[in-house]
């Protein structure tokens, strides 16, 4: 497994400002993923994120609202842009360990809690 | 395209009972993981099992068991004599693999609650 690390763990923002959430993990990783969980609901994935190419991202979601870096196999971000009530969700990060074929399991970090008023 | 099912949204048990949660799943690959996680009250999710489609052996793990079956395209999970520390939101999750890395489908998930 991945010890796998999120800043901040929680915060509450202002509607129209922006939050960068980072990711960490303890071992080089080639896939990581962003997820959002929205109140009581399940997990929606939003972006792929390879280190060295843009990430990919699923239908619904779109860089300019979330946009995301990766510069290297152990960190990554994610930042909500422009953020509206809408957007108060956890937002969680996962990486798989190994050499990225079928066989490798997702680890998911602590999570961030954000509320937008 | 693939979709995870799962219909209990809300259990609730008293301790030491049995309880299983269910998962439906449907893919058109014959190549595919499941997974099972756990999110405690704290929010983290915790990594309980994971199966792939050719392993259909059931597997028990101390008080957790999962039962795999291609022929109803089940993956259920069952605790034996429940704890309230099990208290927890279940997700059952699928894998293709492929295209983007293993990308994961969840269900909605079971709030299972083991009361004293």
């Amino acid at each position: 497994s991945a010890v796998i690390s999120q800043k901040p763990s929680r915060d509450i923002c202002q509607r129209g400002t922006s939050l960068t959430i980072q990711c960490q993990v303890d071992s080089q990783v080639t896939m990581m993923f962003w997820y959002r969980q929205q109140p009581g609901q399940s997990l929606t994935l939003i972006a792929t994120a390879n280190q060295g190419s843009e990430a990919t991202y699923e239908s619904g979601f779109v860089i300019d609202k979330f946009p995301i870096s990766r510069p290297n196999l152990t960190f990554s971000t994610l930042t909500v842009s422009n953020m509206s009530p809408e957007d108060s969700s956890i937002y969680l990060c996962s990486v798989e360990t190994g050499a990225g074929g079928l066989t490798d399991t997702q680890y998911f970090g602590p999570g961030t809690r954000l509320t937008v008023l | 395209a693939q979709k995870v099912t799962q219909a209990q949204t809300e259990i609730s048990v008293v301790e030491k009972e049995d309880v299983t949660l269910d998962c439906v799943y449907e893919t058109r690959d014959t190549t595919y993981y499941l997974f099972w996680y756990k999110q405690p009250p704290s929010g983290e999710l915790v990594f309980l099992i994971r199966r792939n489609s050719f392993d259909e052996q059931n597997e028990i793990s101390g008080r957790y068991s999962w039962n795999f079956q291609k022929s109803t395209s089940s993956f259920n999970f069952t605790i034996t004599a429940s704890q309230v520390v099990d208290s927890a939101v279940y997700f059952c999750a699928l894998s293709e693999g492929g295209r983007r890395g293993n990308m994961l489908t969840f269900g909605g998930g079971t709030r299972l609650m083991v009361k004293p």
